[in-house]
């Protein structure tokens, strides 16, 4: 079965430090890879997506996120955090059901905390 | 550009009551249209998609259905609510199955 697992809940990093939130996934496939954010109250805005291709992706706000197959991992990076930056973090796979149609597994999400 | 709308925005119910939650797109056709619920501190769970007109799929037995009326309108309701139905209700869509899903923001439903 299809899942996606954000092994920290929550996540402490000073203004200005590099910030990595994992992301783990079991798909038996290449799977479409997305990261979220949600700031509190508010619907999930897409950060970047990788469908194929270069493993490295760039998504807005500065984030990047790589691919590794081998390790079945989708972790999201940010060289310099800053103080808007705080909110949850979502990772999510898209994943062919039996007919054909891709859902969306998502995980439980990282809280993010920056510190002034 | 496309948008995404949802209504009301936050809602408290009494246990027993009725519910209608809708959502609407603009600026595209034929749009997947999919409703999840998020429990406090958990992931979203998917409740039902639809690829079309009067097409639902649900993905988990619960005590709320969907409806599709017209294309890009999608609607969650409930005959008799449940306090376990307590959440922040998302909505999104997406061109295909295969692309991302656009969320729009949110209906925080307090059942009371």
């Amino acid at each position: 079965a299809q899942s996606v697992t954000q092994p920290d809940i929550h996540i402490t990093v000073s203004e200005g430090a590099s910030l990595e939130l994992r992301c783990n996934y079991s798909y038996g496939a290449t799977p479409y890879l997305f990261w979220y954010v949600q700031s509190p109250g508010q619907g999930l805005q897409l950060l970047l997506k990788y469908f194929s291709g270069d493993t490295l992706v760039q998504g807005i706000k500065g984030f990047e996120a790589e691919f590794k197959r081998s390790q079945s991992s989708f972790n999201l990076r940010k060289p310099s955090v800053h103080w808007s930056d705080a909110a949850e973090y979502f990772c999510a796979v898209g994943a062919a059901t039996e007919y054909n149609f891709n859902k969306f597994y998502f995980g439980s999400g990282t809280k993010l905390n920056v510190k002034p | 550009s496309q948008t995404i709308h949802q209504w009301p925005a936050t809602l408290v119910q009494p246990v027993g009551s009725p519910l209608s939650l809708e959502c609407t797109v603009e600026g595209t056709s034929n749009p997947n249209l999919y409703w999840y619920r998020q429990a406090a501190g958990r992931g979203l769970q998917l409740l039902f998609y639809s690829v079309g007109i009067g097409q639902i799929s649900s993905e988990v037995p619960q005590n709320l259905s969907a409806s599709r009326p017209q294309d890009r309108q999608f609607i969650l309701s409930s005959k008799k609510l449940l306090l376990s139905d307590s959440g922040f209700y998302l909505c999104a869509w997406s061109r295909d199955s295969l692309r991302e899903q656009f969320f729009g923001p949110g209906t925080r439903l307090t059942v009371l």
